[in-house]
């Protein structure tokens, strides 16, 4: 799975929109992005994915570059329980490539919101 | 809930005791996943199974983890000899293969954890 690169940490002020960004310039055309976040002492919980569109849920929004190099996942309205780490995750189709098919976690960033 | 449930959520052991941790996945997820997560680290995948088929363990720490599950419903997994280095959070995820005409990778949903201290 390729390789991605996120700050270690932000800070966005409660209320307002939320953007972390993911650099994965070595993704391949079949790899998907997806997101999780962790909160403290919690299982990482699953956020959202997308393949080359655009997605939204009632959790967030992801906006993935035409070229698929980077993403940014939208928190709209963020709130004090929006603080976590962020996991932004590539991930290869298993089912036709074939392989482990375990996540590869990074660091994430640490996402303070501030009150 | 109809979640993923780990137990016991919390073990304290001494080292060189045996230990084994429990994962019931969400109904009719044929796939279960275990990690480590060790302090400031992010998850550590081990091993997984489809049904009770185990899929991938060469993952495994070392020949003192092992993992089963038998009748492809909950799993287990077991540290013997347990060394102070095992102290972390152990996860398990759980998912449900798709149909391959529909594409994507299936999503691992996780649960909340056994956080192990070996003393």
């Amino acid at each position: 799975d390729a390789k991605t690169t996120q700050p270690t940490s932000m800070d966005c002020a409660e209320g307002r929109a939320a953007n972390l960004p993911c650099n994965h310039s070595t993704i391949s055309g079949n790899e998907y992005v997806y997101w999780y976040r962790q909160i403290h002492s919690q299982g990482p919980q699953y956020i959202i994915h997308g393949l080359k569109n655009n997605e939204t849920n009632e959790m967030a929004s992801l906006i993935i570059t035409e070229d698929r190099k980077s993403s940014t996942l939208i928190l709209p309205h963020a709130t004090l329980r929006d603080t976590a780490v962020y996991y932004c995750i590539v991930r290869v189709d298993r089912m036709l490539s074939g392989g482990a098919d375990g996540l590869t976690f990074g660091k994430g960033t640490h996402l303070i919101i501030q009150p | 809930d109809t979640g993923v449930s780990q137990d016991p959520r919390h073990k304290i052991t001494k080292r060189g005791q045996n230990v084994t941790f429990r994962c019931d996945p969400i109904s009719e997820h044929n796939r279960l996943y275990w990690y480590r997560q060790t302090l400031g680290q992010g998850p550590e995948f081990l091993t997984y199974f489809q049904n009770e088929a185990q899929l991938e363990k060469s993952r495994l720490l070392s020949d003192r983890f092992s993992a089963e599950r038998p009748k492809g419903s909950f799993s287990t997994l077991e540290i013997q000899r347990t060394e102070q280095g095992d102290s972390a959070m152990y996860l398990c995820a759980s998912s449900l293969t798709r149909d391959r005409l529909a594409g994507g990778p299936d999503t691992q949903y996780f649960g909340p954890g056994t956080r192990l201290t070996v003393l």
